[in-house]
């Protein structure tokens, strides 16, 4: 697709269920990231992704958060047994190889999560 | 270890004034990337530039324009003759390896 997509763009779920985060991203962009964004407060980085490589998940705040990425496209967000404290707006980032990219990454509209 | 610091949380200023937002870095890396990104109320990320760390020159594309100066760790961008539809949050960001790493961010509004 042209831009980067994430689905849904509006979450509302009970605290203690789990929960899936989706991202397609740019086809041919081999790097893709997740952030978090709570109210008012900067990115905080989750998970990164490049190509086959193992994951960098030194973000991820809890073993109850996960993502994978399957075939080198599209990636899922999984948090297990959200809480209160998981609401905030979840989004994705994809960028070409970065010895190749002259841009930035290309961020997608968001996933807003709110637990009740 | 990298770090961006906005130090600027907030600034208001009136419509035609010109607004510089400061970004301080730090990284032990000798090859990194800078980035600044627009957020608007909308909410999505919007890309305005990046600059590669063995590349000092200053850039400047309409009324936006950036100064980088690796001897201050530095990486400000200043709007020149701000308008309204330049309010919005401003992340500046740092890539040193594989990780890219935001500041907190300064929210600008532009009083009419």
């Amino acid at each position: 697709g042209a831009g980067v997509s994430q689905s849904p763009s509006n979450k509302v779920t009970e605290k203690g269920k789990d929960v899936e985060l989706r991202c397609d991203p740019i086809s041919g962009h081999t790097a893709l990231y997740w952030y978090r964004q709570s109210l008012g407060q900067g990115l905080e980085f989750l998970i990164y992704f490049q190509g086959n490589s193992a994951p960098d998940k030194s973000g991820l705040p809890s073993d109850r958060f996960s993502a994978e990425r399957t075939g080198g496209s599209v990636s899922t967000l999984t948090i297990q047994r959200t809480q209160q404290e998981d609401s905030a707006v979840y989004l994705c980032a994809s960028s070409l190889d970065f010895g190749r990219a002259v841009g930035g990454y290309t961020f997608g509209s968001g996933t807003r999560l709110t637990v009740v | 270890a990298q770090k961006v610091t906005q130090a600027q949380t907030e600034i208001s200023v009136v419509e035609k004034e010109d607004v510089t937002l400061d970004c301080v870095y730090e990284t032990r890396d000798t090859t990194y990337y800078l980035f600044w990104y627009k957020q608007p109320p909308s909410g999505e990320l919007v890309f305005l530039i990046r600059r590669n760390s063995f590349d000092e020159q200053n850039e400047i594309s309409g009324r936006y324009s950036w100064n980088f100066q690796k001897s201050t760790s530095s990486f400000n961008f200043t709007i020149t003759a701000s308008q309204v539809v330049d309010s919005a949050v401003y992340f500046c960001a740092l890539r040193a390896g594989e990780k890219l790493t935001f500041g907190t961010g300064t929210r600008l509004t532009i009083i009419p």
